[in-house]
């Protein structure tokens, strides 16, 4: 079953222009992941929250958590055409398997 | 290795045949996870090995699927009498293990095909 919920399903912006993908899940989670897919084959790990921290950094991307939402966002800031891929969130349990979702496509127009 | 290696990377198989699917972690990563994505769709959960722990089977979808992972290295999921619901991309991952705080590191998977 899918825990993690990525809204919107697709985005369009302009190159330059910030993305913001959203994450809700169901049950308590001991950390938050997103990846990103390009071409359909292999994920890539982007970012990774735990359950106790709020926020964090990592170049242009920013991810907030809100567990008392179930909710997470990922923000891109000054997309390139390069960042269009599929971005996925995903949860770990207390069982050390991650739940995915189905994933949010991002297009970046040049 | 440098990553995760699946191979092969393409198989195409007649309904009914079985097929094997191989993956080698990273070496030293404890935890190996088989997942499966069908087109347009999320991650599903297959299976997660951790050290010589027993694995939790918990995902495989019936009991053509199995999984097997040797001297705590190299995992080979095996498929038999293969059905068309079956096609899929099956993705391999490892980590560090359960220590918290590390994400996945995936292959770039198996595209199955069953005509």
């Amino acid at each position: 079953s899918q825990q993690g919920e990525e809204d919107p399903q697709a985005l369009s912006i302009q190159e330059g222009e910030n993305a913001t993908m959203n994450c809700s899940y169901k049950t308590s989670i001991n950390n938050l992941q997103w990846y990103r897919q390009n071409s359909g084959r292999g994920l890539v790990h982007l970012i990774l929250i735990r359950s106790n921290e709020r926020e964090k950094h990592s170049g242009r991307l920013r991810v907030t958590l809100d567990t008392s939402k179930k909710s997470s966002s990922l923000l891109i800031t000054a997309s390139r055409a390069a960042d269009t891929a599929s971005y996925f969130c995903a949860t770990r349990g207390s069982n050390y398997k991650l739940t995915f979702g189905k994933g949010t496509l991002l297009t970046v127009n040049p | 290795g440098a990553g995760v290696s699946q191979s092969p990377s393409n198989k195409v198989t007649e309904k009914g045949k079985d097929v094997e699917l191989r993956c080698d972690p990273i070496s030293g990563h404890t935890a190996l996870y088989w997942y499966r994505q069908s087109l347009g769709q999320g991650l599903e959960f297959l299976i997660y090995f951790q050290g010589n722990s027993a694995p939790d089977k918990s995902g495989l979808p019936s009991d053509r699927f199995s999984a097997e992972r040797t001297g705590g290295s190299v995992s080979t999921l095996t498929i038999q009498r293969t059905q068309q619901e079956d096609s899929a991309v099956y993705l391999c991952a490892s980590s560090l293990g359960q220590t918290d705080g590390y994400g996945y590191t995936f292959g770039s998977g198996t595209r199955l095909t069953v005509v």
